[in-house]
């Protein structure tokens, strides 16, 4: 089976732009999972998809969204750049919901934002 | 919300010596997870243990959820486990996941 992958691999923004992020799940999981890794905070939980619905969001401002299509396919998307928002950021395809005790999570390669 | 614990930050080992890395957690979860993330930020997951013991080749995990904590073993260590070992739990009431800081290995040649 082919892994989780992410697209691009790498982008550069600037202040003020907004960016769409891409991840393909692992063929079969209904889950895809977001998250931001930044050298100050860690890894930090974004949102959470499941059968197209957001199950939960973890605490970031509006300015982060994201979707996902009937083929499970995720996106994200950052609108209005800062430069705090320069990260690595992983996605995380599973078969069931993390949520309530879900299943093992697998990671993509992620993509590294860099906002100037 | 949930605390998630790692120690110790930091870990220098010599090829072939052991290791325990420790996970804290504040409150009761539904699961927990081990990842590896290598030098290039790939992150691999090495156990779903939300309890119980588990093991995979040189590596073992131990939870114990009525005392908070889990342990990951790693036996004869080897240059390529070098990175940053993280733990993440989701906690009772679900809805997200959440990551310890990580602890950083180093195995010197």
């Amino acid at each position: 089976k082919a892994g989780v992958t992410q697209t691009p691999r790498y982008l550069i923004k600037t202040r003020g732009q907004q960016v769409t992020l891409s991840c393909s799940p692992i063929s079969g999981h209904r889950s895809v999972s977001w998250y931001q890794q930044t050298p100050g905070q860690g890894l930090q939980f974004l949102f959470e998809y499941f059968s197209e619905t957001q199950r939960n969001k973890g605490n970031f401002p509006g300015r982060f969204s994201g979707r996902q299509f009937s083929n499970s396919r995720s996106e994200m998307n950052v609108s209005t750049l800062e430069l705090g928002d320069s990260a690595l950021y992983l996605c995380a395809s599973s078969f069931g919901t993390v949520s309530f005790g879900g299943d093992t999570q697998y990671f993509g390669p992620g993509t590294r934002l860099t906002v100037l | 919300g949930i605390q998630v614990e790692q120690s110790p930050p930091d870990l220098i080992l010599q090829e072939g010596a052991n290791s325990t890395l420790r996970c804290n957690f504040s409150d009761s979860v539904n699961n927990l997870q081990w990842f590896h993330q290598n030098p290039w930020g790939q992150l691999i997951n090495l156990f779903y243990i939300p309890s119980g013991t588990k093991q995979n080749g040189r590596l073992s995990a131990t939870t114990v959820a009525t005392e908070r904590y889990s342990l990951l073993y790693i036996s004869s260590s080897q240059t390529t486990d070098s990175g940053v070992y993280f733990c993440a739990v989701e906690g009772a009431g679900g809805f997200k996941t959440i990551f310890g800081a990580g602890t950083r290995l180093f195995v010197k040649a």
